[in-house]
């Protein structure tokens, strides 16, 4: 059974702090690593996507990807009330024939003024 | 330009009765996905087309449901005889064929009474 793991939360931090939300995958052949935002009562956003190992910038995100130890990461910097949401973590499965992503059941991140 | 859109986006049906629903994926995105989403849970995959065609089934919860793509464009997914446990919020996907992202429509909230 392939896995995505996360901390549930809610995690909460003052508004212009860096938030970071972690994320680990139990297949070793995973290649694509996504992050999608999802507001309450909404579709998930994608927000990065991460191929190759190291850090991807994007703003006031940095996406960090470690093959090794199976872990992805989102970093959030000056952290705005509006990045409030529930933030999902997303492996493509190769291991079958679709592609499709696997998702871990989110982290809730609470940005306070 | 459009994303993807999928209709209705609230579907209330009796227990027992069959429901349609549709996606329609971003224009020349040839990937196309069915996630279903309940109350409190992750995204759960259910069925993938590339073109018109659903390589494995494998996904789909139970013989109630199927899915139809045609056209290389529209996607249906119907639920026979629903029951109360198909409650969920339905999510329709679509990308361009490989290791790429995927973008969600707004979904389809179901409640079966």
């Amino acid at each position: 059974q392939k896995e995505v793991e996360q901390n549930s939360g809610p995690l909460s931090v003052p508004e212009g702090a860096i938030a970071s939300l972690n994320c680990t995958y139990s297949d070793q052949g995973s290649q694509s690593f996504f992050w999608y935002r999802q507001y309450s009562g909404k579709s998930p956003e994608l927000i990065m996507f991460i191929y190759s190992n190291g850090d991807k910038e994007d703003g006031r995100f940095t996406a960090q990807l470690n093959k090794a130890s199976q872990y992805v990461s989102l970093l959030i910097r000056d952290s705005q009330p509006s990045d409030s949401a529930t933030y999902l973590c997303a492996v493509r499965d190769y291991g079958g024939s679709q592609g499709n992503l696997i998702f871990g059941k989110g982290t809730k991140l609470s940005v306070k003024p | 330009g459009a994303g993807v859109s999928q209709s209705p986006s609230n579907k209330v049906t009796e227990k027992g009765k069959d429901v349609e629903l549709r996606c329609d994926p971003i224009s020349g995105h040839t990937a196309l996905y069915w996630y279903r989403q309940s109350l409190g849970q992750g995204l759960e995959f259910l069925i993938y087309f590339q073109g018109n065609s659903a390589p494995d089934k494998s996904g789909l919860p139970s013989d109630r449901f199927s899915a139809e793509r045609t056209g290389g464009s529209v996607s249906t997914l119907t639920i026979q005889r629903t029951q109360q446990e198909d409650s969920a919020v339905y999510l329709c996907a679509s990308g361009v064929a490989g290791p790429s992202e995927q973008y969600f429509g707004p979904g389809t909230r179901l409640t079966v009474t």
